[in-house]
């Protein structure tokens, strides 16, 4: 069955400290990848995402994350983090029809990694 | 504004009520679900549907019912909720026309307490 691994479940740092969060799926065979967050007592929302294309993606509040097809990862780095950057981050994946028995539009999400920035 | 609603936020229930999470969007979507979240498992399918009178069980359908009457509304029905039933509910919706490709649009959630 496919799978999304996050294997970090908390990740604490600095405020201004750079921080990369990780994500690995279960196989590469055409897949399209987002990167969402829950900021407390919130819903999920876009951070970004990867379709086609150029393999470093820019999301908004300074996120970005890079695909990498030989390794099935596609990580979440910013350069410098704010404490409003603390929050819950899901990575997600779709595969396409193809490559996943025809299902369409499902989601599989990873467990989540909670960044916590502190002061 | 583009959005997905949900109703309620939150809800306290005791086992073997009947209950009902609504879920609506705006967005003319025809992709719908429904996720349950729990500490250290994440997001959850629970069902989905592609369009109106079309749905289907995703990974943990059990103990749930959905209908797709109108292709904004998209129901999640809990005939006889149990303790293990107590969770944080997000709906979403999504477009299909280009295959797989288009983003998922989440609700605010529900939080879901079952004594």
């Amino acid at each position: 069955a496919q799978s999304v691994t996050q294997l970090d479940s908390q990740v604490p740092v600095f405020e201004e400290a750079p921080v990369e969060l990780r994500c690995n799926y279960s196989s590469s065979v055409s897949v399209y990848l987002f990167w969402y967050v829950q900021y407390p007592n919130q819903g999920l929302q876009l951070l970004l995402k990867y379709l086609s294309g150029s393999t470093l993606v820019k999301g908004i509040n300074g996120f970005e994350a890079e695909f990498n097809k030989s390794q099935t990862s596609f990580h979440l780095r910013k350069p410098s983090v704010h404490i409003s950057d603390t929050a819950e981050y899901f990575c997600a994946v779709r595969w396409s029809a193809g490559g996943y028995g025809g299902a369409t539009n499902k989601l599989i999400f990873g467990t989540g990694t909670l960044l916590a920035v502190q002061p | 504004e583009a959005q997905v609603t949900q109703n309620p936020r939150y809800l306290i229930t005791v086992t073997g009520k009947k209950l009902t999470v609504t879920c609506s969007q705006n967005m003319n979507h025809e992709y719908m679900s429904w996720y349950r979240q729990d500490p250290g498992l994440g997001l959850r399918q629970i069902y989905y549907s592609m369009n109106v009178e079309v749905t289907d069980k995703g990974d943990v359908p059990e103990g749930y019912k959905v209908s797709r009457k109108e292709k904004r509304n998209f129901p999640l029905i809990l005939e006889s909720p149990s303790p293990n039933q107590t969770s944080l509910y997000f709906c979403a919706s999504s477009a299909t026309g280009t295959g797989n490709r288009e983003t998922q649009y989440f609700g605010p959630g529900t939080r879901l307490l079952v004594l």
